[in-house]
This record gives structure tokens, C-alpha cells and sequence, in this order.
């Protein structure tokens, strides 16, 4: 089936790297973009921005924007989320989402219609 | 602040019907389809309607989606106690080069 298989939850310092990875399978990778979504401690969930998996161009939204990648490995159909210099206010749940996206006559659709579990990053010293 | 406004919190017994109000404006809802998303405690989002009133399979004919102008609204009727949760309205925005944007959320409680 469908699935999105995210990696183990991360504690680091202040000022640390962390790099998480989301694995598809179920579906042909490069078919469709992958979102990363931030869900801060008892906050709402936050658009970081998305990748396409054809072409490997990012789109980052405003606010994630230099300390923070996303990259692929198609060969083995994961996307990843690197976070650089670490702060304290980067603690949160960290999800991919694969997206549905176009055009019809009338508007553009786009929606997340499948999940990963999500990621726990604390940032503490 | 979320681009998209949804009231914090909303509650019916169950059985009941509860509406979820979603409002934008002309770059996003009122430009592009709407989403909306299920979020049981400690669990990741899961998704209910999109394109506006459109469920994924698996979703049951309990939930239901409207948009009209720049607003949305995600009705449930039948309450159950497993419908407690909190839910989230998304679409895309056309402003700043385009961007997902999602409402603040709404938690569901069921009394």
C-alpha cells in the first residue's frame, strides 16, 4: 500500500545538524511532489514548503528559508529534510506529505493525500 | 497569524451536526480548491475532503465539504465520540510565488 515511512525521533544541541528522511513506497516516487509540514509543541501545522521529485527543484516557504534543505534520492524513493545551526524554537513534529496538485477548468486543486507519522526533533542543551 | 481563519475550538453531543467555518480570501480560497484535514491526538493528519467536497476513500459520508466565495466549511453530522479531534482547512495561495497555506485548526470537542 501507499505509505510514507519517516525516520526515528532526533535530540540534539543548540547549534547541530539534524537530517530526517521520509521513504515512499507503495506508488512511483517521482510521480508526484513531497511537502514538509512543522508542527510546533501544541501549535497548528506550519507549510515549510515542497520538492518536486522529477526535476529535484525546492520551493521553500517564507521562514524556512537558508537554514533548511530538501533533497532526494530517487534510487531509493526518499526525500529528506536537513536542518541546519539548530535552535531551541525548531522543536516540533516534522512531516512529509505527498501532494496532489493541478489544474482544471475551473481552479487549482492541491491537497496532502498521504502522510508520514511525522518526526520528533527536540532541540535542548 | 494563519492565513486561513478557522475558530479555535467548536463542540456538539453526539449525534448532533457541527460546521467548521473556513475563511480566506480572493488569492486562495477564493482562487483555488479547499482541503481539509483530521488530526486525532498524537497521530499525523489525515485527509478528509479535497477539491472541496471530495472524500478519499475510507472517509465516511459523515463528513462533508462546501465552498463558497473566499470561505469553506467542513460539516459532520452524526456525531461520534471518535470524531474528537482537530481539524484543519488548506488550500493554495496565489501571493508571494504561490504557497500551501492551512487555518489555525479547530479542536472538535464531542460532549
Amino acid at each position: 500500500q501507499v505509505q510514507l515511512v519517516q525516520s526515528g525521533s532526533e535530540l540534539k544541541k543548540p547549534g547541530a545538524s539534524v537530517k530526517v528522511s521520509c521513504k515512499a513506497s507503495g506508488y512511483t516516487f517521482t510521480s508526484y511532489a513531497m511537502n514538509w509540514v512543522r508542527q510546533a509543541p501544541g501549535q497548528g501545522l506550519e507549510w515549510m514548503g515542497w520538492i518536486n521529485t522529477n526535476t529535484g527543484n525546492p520551493t521553500y516557504a517564507q521562514g524556512f528559508t537558508g537554514r533548511f534543505v530538501f533533497s532526494l534520492d530517487t534510487s531509493v524513493s526518499t526525500a529528506y529534510l536537513q536542518i541546519s545551526s539548530l535552535k531551541a524554537e525548531d522543536t516540533a513534529v516534522y512531516y512529509c506529505a505527498r501532494v496532489r496538485s493541478g489544474s482544471t477548468e475551473y481552479s487549482y486543486y492541491y491537497y496532502m493525500d498521504v502522510w508520514g507519522k511525522g518526526t520528533t526533533v527536540t532541540v535542548s542543551s | 497569524q494563519s492565513v486561513l481563519t478557522q475558530p479555535p475550538s467548536a463542540s456538539g453531543t453526539p449525534g448532533q451536526r457541527v460546521t467548521i467555518s473556513c475563511s480566506g480570501s480572493s488569492s486562495n480560497i477564493g482562487s483555488n480548491t479547499v482541503s481539509w484535514y483530521q488530526q486525532l491526538p498524537g497521530s499525523a493528519p489525515k485527509l478528509l475532503i479535497y477539491s472541496n467536497n471530495h472524500r478519499p476513500s475510507g472517509v465516511p459520508d459523515r463528513f462533508s465539504g462546501s465552498r463558497s466565495g473566499t470561505s469553506a466549511s467542513l460539516a459532520i453530522s452524526g456525531l461520534q465520540s471518535e470524531d474528537e479531534a482537530d481539524y484543519y482547512c488548506a488550500t493554495w495561495d496565489d501571493s508571494l510565488n504561490g504557497r500551501g497555506v492551512f487555518g489555525g485548526g479547530t479542536k472538535l470537542t464531542v460532549l
